[in-house]
């Protein structure tokens, strides 16, 4: 079956780069999605990407797509501390439609 | 644009007790509904899905005696929590996708409610 898996925790300092990473099993997905989650709030969606594109930049986020891998990543350029929070990705099964989520990666700003 | 609410955003009850949270599309409707639970430090796990008019959709493992959904409108579906248990603990998340009211969004893109949070004692 499907399956989107992430590690669990990155730790990085205000100002720096962070890189989420996320590998997927669907090949047949359709779009891949990038959501942040606050604590005890529901999802934010931050960006997605159509499966035939490399790659999309959206202010500080870009988004890489290896699809002959399944590797999807997340690139948040001067982290904040507003940025912490657990962000997953997601992808849109190509069968179903339906969106299959990550572990989620609990992301820490230090300041 | 696009904003999906639910009611109540946290609710206690007893055991044995049943409750019921609505997912509201604000501004747009909705004709797929899907419904998502997440335990503590977890990912989301959907439910189930539901049509507009049409019985839901389970998931498998997922008890659709226990787990009612109604999806009565293009603009409300609830879930409804029969005889809950401690178990049953958990943050609901509803999310609506459709095309009705909507401008530039996708139609494959799925807008999330702020959540339920489940106590059951």
């Amino acid at each position: 079956g499907e399956d989107v898996e992430q590690s669990l925790f990155l730790s990085v300092r205000e100002g720096d780069s962070s890189v989420i990473n996320c590998t997927y099993t669907d090949s047949s997905s359709t779009y891949l999605y990038w959501y942040k989650q606050e604590p005890g709030a529901g999802l934010q969606l931050l960006t997605y990407i159509f499966s035939n594109m490399d790659m999309k930049q959206d202010q500080r986020l870009t988004v890489l797509l290896n699809k002959k891998d399944k590797h999807l990543s997340l690139r948040i350029a001067d982290t904040q501390t507003g940025d912490s929070a657990i962000y997953f990705c997601a992808e849109a099964s190509g069968a179903t439609n339906k969106l299959i989520f990550g572990t989620g990666t609990l992301l820490a700003v230090q300041p | 644009g696009a904003v999906v609410s639910q009611h109540p955003s946290w609710v206690i009850c007893k055991s044995g007790t049943s409750v019921k949270i609505e997912c509201r599309s604000l501004d747009f409707q909705a004709t797929t509904m899907f419904w998502y639970r997440q335990f503590p430090k977890q990912s989301l796990m959907l439910m189930a899905t539901s049509n507009e008019g049409s019985k839901a959709t389970y998931e498998q493992g997922v008890e659709k005696d226990k787990f009612l959904i109604n999806h009565a409108s293009l603009t409300l579906s609830t879930l409804t929590v029969t005889s809950a248990h401690p178990e049953d603990s958990s943050f609901y998340i509803c999310s609506a996708r459709g095309g009705g009211g909507l401008s530039g969004a996708s139609y494959n893109e799925q807008f999330f409610g702020p959540g339920t949070r489940l106590t059951v004692l």
